[in-house]
């Protein structure tokens, strides 16, 4: 399998739920990222890992927590979710800072 | 004001139209990625350019970086290009990358 994959393409879960979203890519890159689209704004970074170390973390509630293993793998770990969390959850990856970046197909969450 | 903005927000179109996106950024930038988004939620990357013009079928991408401004150009559109087109640049230096709203387009047979 090639690019960016995403693990579940949908989810619900109740606010009291745990769950984990994972990311996977295959393209040999060091930068690998967490964006949250909600609708009918622009997209959100949330997270950047570069080679494995989180480098940016753009004030992100406690309730969305990263987890990056290894450099081909992304996890976004959520607890006690809020109903406006719910929005697309987007992976990317990247080489490094001035490469394009390639998007999995996301993760519809939707909170209730 | 956003550091990156589109217009238009929402363009419609004939099949066969030329379409034009445009992009103005506020920050100083290295590079301009054009990405597009298909109904469902999945992102493609159509170009990365940093000067001049980039083509790659019936899309071609300009960018001016004196004066901030990027278009996405679409030749003889077709109903499969409706999709949300979407200017991000990369805080120099950076990883991060900045999004504008996108332009959301659709075309009519």
């Amino acid at each position: 399998e090639t690019g960016v994959t995403q693990t579940p393409r949908h989810l619900v879960m109740g606010m009291t739920n745990k769950k984990s979203l994972k990311c996977e890519q295959h393209l040999g890159h060091n930068a690998m990222y967490w964006y949250k689209q909600s609708a009918k704004k622009p997209l959100e970074l949330m997270f950047v890992y570069s080679l494995e170390e989180r480098v940016e973390n753009n004030s992100v509630p406690s309730r969305f927590s990263p987890e990056c293993p290894n450099s081909s793998h992304l996890f976004l770990h959520l607890h006690t979710l809020q109903p406006e969390d719910s929005a697309l959850y987007l992976c990317a990856s990247s080489q490094g800072p001035y490469e394009t970046q390639y998007f999995g197909p996301g993760t519809r969450l939707l909170v209730l | 004001k956003n550091e990156v903005e589109q217009s238009p927000q929402n363009l419609t179109a004939q099949e066969g139209e030329f379409i034009t996106i445009n992009c103005s950024y506020s920050v100083g930038i290295s590079a301009l990625h054009w990405l597009q988004q298909h109904p469902g939620g999945g992102i493609v990357s159509l170009f990365m350019l940093s000067s001049g013009k980039k083509k790659h079928g019936r899309l071609i991408a300009t960018i001016n970086i004196q004066e901030k401004h990027s278009s996405l150009h679409i030749t003889a559109s077709h109903p499969r290009d409706s999709a949300v087109y979407i200017c991000a640049v990369p805080l120099y230096n950076t990883d991060k990358l900045i999004f504008g709203t996108g332009t959301r387009l659709q075309v009519f047979p």
